[in-house]
């Protein structure tokens, strides 16, 4: 059973660099797209991007200039990091595979989220 | 951005009634829709896969359907594990957009 798991701080600062991990058990990290997802407290649910295993990437426009998102094969994981945070940007956060099916793709295994505030 | 519009956003029912929840596509995405499931403090937990396509392990009780811009996700008879909140996402383009969720609770 894949298992996905996200870790870093739950408190940044202002202007600071959000980083977030993103480690996958039970499954090989290989030939899927490895997304990320925010969800502001009692909000909807915001797409920030995704990497391939093989290191490419697509960034959601409205955060593209903020945004990078890194992966890791040798260790099953993947890696968010987003930079001149603001209050805006405090929310819970998940990480999320992507697979293929015959007419599109879902996300079909997700972490559990980590909530990230960013305040001084 | 294709944008995904909800409808009701909000929603009371009863344990053992039909129910329909509709989304809408700003453009056509073929059936490129998914639907989520997600419970207070969980992740979403995907349900219907290419507008119709029950996800493994997900009961029979809920159906998807449409193609192009609109369409629908039923539940056929609420059992009391479904008062949730339900998203629709278009998988057709990037970025990847969610509609803004549509809230079920008991009546």
């Amino acid at each position: 059973q894949v298992q996905l798991q996200e870790s870093g701080p739950g408190l940044v600062k202002p202007s600071e660099t959000l980083s977030l991990t993103c480690t996958v058990s039970g499954g090989s990290i290989s030939n899927y797209y490895w997304t990320w997802i925010r969800q502001p407290t009692g909000k909807g649910l915001e797409w920030i991007g995704y990497i391939y295993y093989s290191g490419s990437t697509n960034y959601n426009p409205s955060l593209k200039s903020r945004v990078t998102i890194s992966v890791d094969t040798s260790k099953n994981q993947f890696s968010l990091k987003l930079s001149s945070v603001t209050a805006a940007d405090t929310a819970v956060y998940y990480c999320a595979r992507e697979s293929m099916h015959s007419s599109g793709y879902c996300f079909d295994y997700w972490g559990q989220g980590t909530l990230v505030t960013v305040s001084s | 951005d294709i944008q995904m519009t909800q409808s009701p956003s909000s929603l009371s029912a009863s344990v053992g009634d039909r129910v329909t929840i509709t989304c809408r596509a700003s453009q056509s995405i073929s059936s490129y829709l998914n639907w989520y499931q997600q419970k207070p403090g969980k992740a979403p937990k995907v349900l219907i896969y290419a507008a119709s396509n029950l996800q493994s392990g997900v009961p029979s009780r809920f159906s998807g359907s449409g193609s192009g811009t609109d369409f629908t996700l039923t539940i056929s008879s609420l059992q009391p594990e479904d008062f949730a909140t339900y998203y629709c996402q278009q998988s057709y383009s990037t970025p990847r957009t969610f509609g803004q969720g549509t809230r079920l609770e008991i009546k």
